[in-house]
């Protein structure tokens, strides 16, 4: 069976310091993968998204990045935190061709 | 592009009572409609899912969604809700180019006592 990981599970960080969240996929070989984040009270934005290695698309012009080093693995990056960037960060995943989005646990992000 | 909107922020039901949730598509007939629940400090959790043709969609933990093309809606329901229903539910429909959801703002239901 397929599993996702997201890490870690809760951050606090200073403003300006750098940021690296970590999603891995198990059990499944090239996966669209996906970042989101959920700012308090307010649904899913979608950040990133990847169809393969090397391929990430942006959706919104922000402060973070992303990569795709590996086929199932989606990482999640920063140089300098803001305080905007405070929120719940999820990844997903999806068979490519199902149409179904898979959720890892999440990460909750603190910028002070 | 589709958008979905979900009526009610918050929703209160009493345990036993039946459970409706409401989500409204944006133009043309999508090709799925989801429907997730995400427990407090967690990620979503796929409940259900539309595809073309079908009516009546039933997913996990007893809830079901009926697909309207008259109304555009997609509302999610439960016949008798229990505590552990307790928490945030979203519409989703895809929209982009890459199999991206567009999430509705989410519906927070409370189960009392």
């Amino acid at each position: 069976s397929q599993t996702i990981h997201q890490w870690p599970a809760t951050l606090v960080q200073p403003v300006g310091s750098p940021l690296s969240l970590e999603c891995t996929v198990e059990g499944t070989s090239n996966p669209n993968l996906y970042w989101y984040r959920q700012a308090a009270g307010r649904g899913l934005q979608l950040l990133f998204y990847s169809v393969g290695i090397g391929q990430i698309s942006s959706e919104v012009p922000q402060n973070l990045s992303a990569s795709r080093p590996q086929d199932r693995q989606f990482i999640l990056s920063s140089k300098k935190l803001l305080l905007s960037d405070s929120g719940f960060y999820l990844c997903a995943w999806e068979r490519q061709g199902l149409n179904i989005q898979y959720f890892g646990a999440g990460t909750r992000l603190s910028v002070l | 592009a589709q958008s979905v909107t979900q009526l009610g922020s918050h929703v209160s039901v009493s345990e036993g009572a039946l459970v409706l949730l409401r989500c409204n598509y944006s133009s043309s007939v999508p090709p799925y409609l989801f429907w997730y629940v995400q427990y407090p400090n967690q990620g979503l959790q796929l409940l259900l899912k539309y595809t073309t043709g079908a009516t009546l969609v039933k997913g996990i933990n007893g809830f079901e969604a009926e697909f309207k093309k008259s109304e555009t809606s997609f509302h999610l329901t439960k016949p008798s809700a229990h505590m552990s229903d307790a928490a945030e539910y979203f519409c989703a429909v895809p929209s982009g180019s890459a199999r991206q959801l567009t999430f509705g703002s989410g519906t927070q239901l409370t189960v009392l006592p």
